[in-house]
């Protein structure tokens, strides 16, 4: 099973900050991670896959780099709605389908 | 538009079992895998299971191999996942979302339901 773990945990910011958020997977899953929003008592929201590809109607700010094991999601200026738990998950070898366990932007 | 919507949650005692669905439209169903995801309190996102367009390919996390059936009838444009055996462990918000490409094995997902959740206690 592939782990993926995300740091922060707890991300405290100010609007107009710029936000950098780390998953890290156990093993390479080449550029296969996709990136969720999620806010509560919403359905999460597909923000990135293919690591740096956008999906679609999501705003300039939200960018992904990295590949292999290393990932980062950057929010280049934080609006008051960016505030919410955002995740990764990979797809390169699945079963299980795996998900880090979050970091949640607060505001400070 | 695409739309997800679960229904089937509820409370449930300890070994119960409870039938989740996922009514979808606005999409060709038979044509996207779909997957079950979940949410305990407190806690982050975690796979449950997932299926082929055709139902010909399921697979499940270790958690509830056995215990849980992912299902799905095409003709009804409904998800289904039977859960049976039903622990503490097992309280979450149970949400459903499609891949958004015509591909199997699946890989992220762009739609999913507001969910529905599951308590399970005495």
């Amino acid at each position: 099973e592939i782990v993926m773990t995300q740091s922060p945990a707890t991300l405290s910011m100010s609007p107009g900050e710029r936000a950098t958020l780390s998953c890290r997977a156990s093993q390479n899953v080449n550029s296969n991670l996709a990136w969720y929003q999620h806010k509560p008592g919403q359905a999460p929201r597909l923000l990135i896959y293919g690591a740096s590809t956008r999906a679609t109607g999501i705003p300039a700010r939200f960018s992904g780099s990295g590949s292999g094991t290393e990932f980062t999601l950057t929010i280049s200026s934080l609006q008051s709605e960016d505030f919410a738990v955002y995740y990764c998950q990979q797809y390169n070898n699945w079963p299980p389908l795996t998900f880090g366990g979050g970091t949640k932007v607060e505001s400070k | 538009e695409v739309q997800l919507v679960e229904s089937g949650g509820g409370l449930v005692q300890p070994g119960g079992s409870l039938r989740l669905s996922c009514a979808g439209s606005g999409f060709s169903f038979s044509s996207y895998a779909m997957i079950w995801v979940r949410q305990a309190p407190g806690k982050g996102l975690e796979w449950v299971s997932a299926i082929s367009g055709s139902a010909g390919s399921t697979y499940y996390a270790d958690s509830v191999k056995g215990r849980f059936t992912i299902s799905r009838d095409n003709s009804k444009n409904t998800l289904f996942l039977q859960m049976n055996s039903l622990n503490a462990e097992d309280t979450a918000v149970y949400y459903c979302a499609k891949d958004p490409k015509r591909s199997w094995p699946a890989e992220y997902f762009q739609h999913w339901g507001l969910g529905t959740p599951v308590t399970v206690s005495p």
